[in-house]
């Protein structure tokens, strides 16, 4: 099983379409939790942190579930500029390793 | 200043050259990361050096041999590459136990 499994789509959305992705982790020592974004041939940037509380950021909302270690990422009113690939990444404080998963491609179409 | 610095952008070598990457951050960042990126899969991690001390090696073959020179500074040595190990190869850092900034990558093709 991989540590970090993530349905890798692709997503194909119109704009202003809201969409959902998911990941699931299987170390349940993992600490902190990250969503990022990664554009065709750039590096991976954060997109944002992702808390037990949930958190949200303009038109994206993130949420962590512990018990079930589950990540999500919500996207509301999609925008062209959003197209992308996302990686759900895990990091494990004593080894200081991130752990990515596979990555979900998204498409926003006008 | 959340920015990591890697040269050169771009790199062609042979299979018998010798060629170092080089990363550089001024973060205060504790924690640099070697990535390798293939074409429509995630990072894989190469190397992770904490305190300038090399602390997991993800069982990378000896052709490619890490050095961390000072707090700032990593660099990845390249020797006797092969063809698939061409690929984007990404540094990045992090505070300790914090999100992890990334370099724009080094994209190297071995011919």
């Amino acid at each position: 099983r991989k540590e970090v499994e993530q349905d890798p789509g692709p997503f194909n959305v119109p704009e202003g379409a809201t969409v959902a992705f998911n990941c699931t982790y299987s170390n349940s020592a993992s600490q902190s939790f990250f969503w990022y974004r990664q554009d065709c041939r750039k590096e991976p940037k954060l997109l944002m942190s992702v808390y037990s509380s949930g958190n949200e950021d303009g038109r994206f909302t993130a949420q962590l579930n512990r018990a079930s270690q589950y990540i999500s990422l919500l996207i509301r009113d999609s925008k062209l500029s959003d197209s992308a690939t996302y990686l759900c990444v895990v990091l494990l404080w004593s080894a200081r390793q991130l752990t990515f998963g596979s990555g979900t491609q998204l498409t926003v179409l006008p | 200043d959340t920015e990591v610095t890697q040269t050169p952008k771009h790199l062609v070598m042979g299979m018998t050259n010798k060629k170092s990457l080089k990363c550089e951050q001024h973060m205060g960042h504790r924690a640099m990361y070697w990535y390798k990126q293939k074409a429509k899969k995630p990072p894989e991690l190469m190397f992770v050096y904490s305190y300038e001390k090399l602390s997991i090696n993800e069982s990378v073959p000896s052709r490619f041999s890490p050095e961390c020179p000072n707090s700032s500074l990593l660099n990845l040595h390249l020797h006797a590459l092969q063809p698939e190990d061409s690929a984007l190869y990404l540094c990045a850092s992090s505070q300790d136990n914090t999100e992890a900034f990334f370099g724009q990558g080094t994209r190297l093709t071995v011919v």
